[in-house]
């Protein structure tokens, strides 16, 4: 079946460390996004990538990074410099020419 | 920029009962336009879109939403809600060109709870 995976469901960091999420989708999707959600804020861009090996600041992209070595993987990584860094993430794709976003289950974040 | 706003935070309806929630957005141009929904933990699926063409959208679940450019309203409707839609509702607005081409804005959400 196609679709997008984010790996783990849960987890759980000490204060201070990176932590690096995981997503990958096998829907042959060219462009996939990092979304961060916080209760009562809907859904923050992160950042984005429409292609292989580059990918753009969304409207909160300090304390975290990403890379897009191969076109199906996204992995978001959040730095010790994210201040605030317990949230869920969700992840999404997007088919080229198609405005349509298609999500993961996400992954909840907690920094302890 | 653009925003998309959803007044209600929360509305609670009952079983059977009709439902309507509301989205506002600003955008330069003709938009493009969706709702998804959220169960708790879970990832968003999408309800319906609006690109162009009719502005009565019909969606899954038995959902519609109507365009309406002169009050720049996407509002989402149902005639009879089920206890299964109890969920969180979110309106977005997307790019439809350049380099953010595809970028969404989210609403900040509505919490639908449904009573037996």
């Amino acid at each position: 079946d196609g679709g997008i995976t984010q790996s783990p469901k849960y987890l759980f960091r000490k204060e201070g460390q990176n932590v690096t999420l995981s997503c990958e989708q096998n829907l042959n999707h060219d462009a996939m996004y990092w979304y961060r959600q916080d209760p009562g804020q809907g859904l923050r861009l992160i950042y984005y990538s429409q292609i292989v090996n580059d990918f753009q600041k969304g409207d909160i992209a300090e304390g975290y990074s990403v890379s897009r070595e191969k076109k199906e993987s996204f992995p978001l990584t959040v730095t010790s410099a994210q201040k605030n860094p317990t949230a869920f993430y969700l992840c999404a794709s997007r088919l080229q020419g198609n405005n349509e976003q298609f999500f993961g289950p996400g992954t909840r974040l907690t920094v302890l | 920029a653009q925003s998309v706003t959803q007044p209600d935070i929360h509305i609670t309806v009952s079983e059977g009962a009709s439902l309507e929630l509301r989205c506002n957005y600003s955008y330069g141009a003709t938009p493009y336009l969706f709702w998804y929904v959220q169960s708790p933990g879970q990832g968003l699926q999408l309800l319906l879109k609006y690109f162009s063409g009719d502005t009565l959208v019909q969606g899954i679940k038995g959902f519609e939403a109507e365009f309406k450019r002169s009050q720049s309203s996407f509002n989402l409707r149902k005639p009879s809600v089920h206890w299964s839609d109890a969920a969180e509702y979110f309106c977005a607005v997307g790019n439809a060109g350049g380099t953010s081409y595809g970028k969404l804005t989210f609403g900040q959400g509505t919490i639908l709870t449904v009573h037996p």
